[in-house]
């Protein structure tokens, strides 16, 4: 079976630093990685996802997130952090050629003036 | 672009009652799903349906049913609502091999 561990429930930060949102998964097979954000009062959009190839994701709106199997990791990344970025953020994982898709319990980013 | 709405975004309902709530989606998904979301439980799968009357469990499946009679429309039954059942729902879809999931804005419910 796979798991999704999001390892913050919430990371504040000041607007225009860096921030890093951790997520680890276990798999005994291949799997698709995923990022998603939830803005408030809307359901859940695509960020970006890792299938295969190159291991750093780039994805909408300056994300960007490396997939590192030998950690087991897809931790999500962005240079500086605008207010507008205040958003609920899911690690999901799915195994390939399967239905479902696995949910990390998400993580609460609160960027601060 | 692809949307997925849903019937509702806020419900108010009594302990007891019959709760249908309603999904659509207009790009032609083969598969759909119904999620329920908590705080710290992120999303969980209530079912999903990967075909014109076909629907399989998922990991929460107690207390509710699902339809799906057209290819667009996914439909979650609540048989008798309980307190419990209070939650946000979320509907989504996909196109088989795709993997990526498009969501609907949510129904956040209240059972009463």
């Amino acid at each position: 079976a796979q798991s999704v561990t999001q390892l913050d429930s919430q990371v504040p930060v000041f607007e225009e630093a860096p921030v890093e949102l951790r997520c680890n998964y276990s798999s005994s097979v291949s799997v698709y990685l995923f990022w998603y954000v939830q803005y408030p009062n809307q359901g859940l959009q695509l960020l970006l996802k890792y299938l295969s190839g190159s291991t750093l994701v780039k994805g909408i709106n300056g994300f960007e997130a490396e997939f590192n199997k030998s950690q087991t990791s897809f931790h999500l990344r962005k240079p500086s952090v605008h207010i507008s970025d205040t958003a609920e953020y899911f690690c999901a994982v799915s195994v390939t050629g399967g239905f479902k898709t696995i949910f990390g319990a998400g993580t609460r980013l609160f960027v601060k003036a | 672009d692809v949307k997925v709405t849903q019937s509702s975004r806020y419900l108010v309902k009594r302990t007891g009652e019959k709760v249908f709530l309603e999904c659509v989606q207009d790009m032609d998904h083969e598969n759909m799903f119904w999620y329920r979301q908590d705080p710290g439980l992120g999303l969980r799968l209530i079912y999903f349906s990967y075909d014109v009357k076909m629907k399989e469990k998922g990991d929460i499946p107690e207390g509710y049913s699902v339809s799906r009679e057209k290819k667009e429309r996914f439909s979650l039954i609540l048989e008798s609502a309980s307190t419990n059942q209070t939650s946000m729902y979320l509907c989504a879809s996909s196109r088989p091999g795709t993997e990526t999931q498009y969501f609907g804005p949510g129904t956040r419910l209240l059972v009463l």
